[in-house]
């Protein structure tokens, strides 16, 4: 079956490290987007990538960086300059480049420790 | 102003009930619109697409006023399995920006 997978699950950071989270898909999907939740809030834009080797900031980029080397993976870095790192991380990843029809990965907590 | 405005709750409804969910978004270039639930501590999932006409997906009706800048959703006969979060999103094109923006989502609670 085609989807998108997060990894892991939970994950936890002492302060002061660098992390990274995992996503990976398997539609074919040129689009990839990451997300940040936090408790009783919307999603905020961290990174997306068109194409490969190509990704822009979205609206909280400061903090974390991407690199898009393959069409199936988008990993986020959640480096120590990031000061308050703890929430709910979601990948979604599109065919369209317009950025229509997200499909999500189930996404990462990330709980400094 | 957030780009995208609704009213948090929670709406806590009998089953049965009919609710409405208002959803308003600043950015008058704004061209594309949706409907997404999202489930206690999961990821989102697309509900509907909203379309200018407005539009019925069973029990679900979706409209939208591009004058007044506002967005709807109506369920009604409400079910327990309802009970989730409702988030607006809308897609604007005169940014550059290739990406959904969210809400930050209504909270439903349906009740036996």
């Amino acid at each position: 079956d085609g989807g998108i997978t997060q990894s892991p699950k939970y994950l936890f950071r002492k302060e002061g490290q660098n992390v990274t989270l995992s996503c990976e898909q398997n539609l074919n999907h040129d689009a990839m987007y990451w997300y940040r939740q936090d408790p009783g809030q919307g999603l905020r834009l961290i990174y997306y990538s068109q194409i490969v080797n190509d990704f822009q900031k979205g609206d909280i980029a400061e903090g974390y960086s991407v690199s898009r080397e393959k069409k199936e993976s988008f990993p986020l870095t959640v480096t120590s300059a990031q000061k308050n790192p703890t929430a709910f991380y979601l990948c979604a990843s599109s065919m369209s480049s317009e950025g229509y029809g997200y499909t999500f990965g189930s996404g990462t907590r990330l709980t400094v420790v | 102003r957030k780009e995208v405005e609704q009213d948090p709750g929670p709406f806590n409804v009998p089953e049965g009930a009919t609710v409405a969910f208002n959803c308003t978004y600043s950015n008058s270039a704004s061209q594309s619109f949706f409907w997404y639930r999202q489930d206690c501590r999961k990821e989102p999932k697309l509900l509907m697409s909203v379309y200018s006409s407005g539009n019925e997906d069973g029990r679900f009706t979706a409209q939208l006023n591009r004058a007044s800048q506002y967005i709807s959703l109506l369920i009604r006969d409400s079910k327990l399995s309802d009970s989730a979060t409702y988030l607006c999103v809308v897609k604007t094109m005169d940014t550059g920006r290739r990406a959904l923006t969210f809400g930050s989502g209504t909270r439903l609670q349906v009740q036996p």
